[in-house]
């Protein structure tokens, strides 16, 4: 099973803010990812936390974690039909990186 | 800049084969992950290379080997194909050892079907 967990699909509205939870197991992961998954390509690093910081902000994405739940959000503010794709979440464990199974982001116009 | 480069793209291969992919690391990347993503699935650390030493492993058996060339280039070798093996294999690559080395970069992939 992933010791990353994310909820299946979530689905919005075209201009609308999306929210994509994730939660992870490792307390000692040193940084926490997410990456975006269009069909058919590999995947884009979006944006990276490092674990002592709370938020991350970086133009339409906001990370926010919380670290005592180890709880991981991204934001998308402005959803646009082009923002439809898979977006994992990660944790960094020594050399390794773990992935939860995917959020699968549906933007309806 | 080049990005992270895979090939081939496609690949059928029956069961009990063995098949060789290959990874070019963005430029100036000295570290290279592979990746197994099943259909539906998040991808699966196989291991990591660093400086041509591997340098972590997940749970993957011995039949899945690796390379790093000096030149940062990679193999992943696969013996004695097995049908659960069909899936996406990423290669993935970042600077150790700079203030960067948490950005991991991805390539596009190899899709590998064993029939």
């Amino acid at each position: 099973g992933e010791d990353v967990e994310q909820s299946l699909f979530l689905s919005v509205r075209e201009g609308d803010s999306s929210v994509i939870n994730c939660t992870y197991t490792d307390s000692s992961s040193t940084y926490l990812y997410w990456y975006k998954q269009e069909p058919g390509a590999g995947l884009q690093l979006l944006t990276y936390i490092f674990s002592n910081m709370d938020m991350k902000q970086d133009q339409r994405l906001t990370v926010l974690l919380n670290k005592k739940d180890k709880h991981l959000s991204l934001r998308i503010a402005d959803t646009q039909t082009g923002d439809s794709a898979i977006y994992f979440c990660a944790e960094s464990v020594l050399n390794d990186m773990r992935f939860g199974a995917g959020t699968r982001l549906t933007v309806k116009p | 800049e080049t990005g992270v480069t895979q090939s081939p793209t496609h690949l059928i291969k029956t069961r009990g084969q063995q098949v060789t992919l290959r990874c070019s690391s963005q430029s100036g990347h000295n570290t290279v992950s592979w990746y197994q993503q099943a259909l539906g699935q998040g991808p699966q650390f196989i291991f990591q290379y660093y400086r041509e030493e591997e340098n972590g492993r997940g749970n993957f058996p011995p039949r899945f080997s690796g390379l790093q060339f000096p030149n940062y280039s990679s193999e992943l070798n696969v013996n004695a194909l097995e049908l659960d093996d069909s899936a996406l294999y990423l290669c993935a690559s970042k600077q150790k050892a700079t203030g960067s080395e948490n950005e991991q970069y991805f390539g596009p992939g190899t899709r590998l079907t064993v029939t």
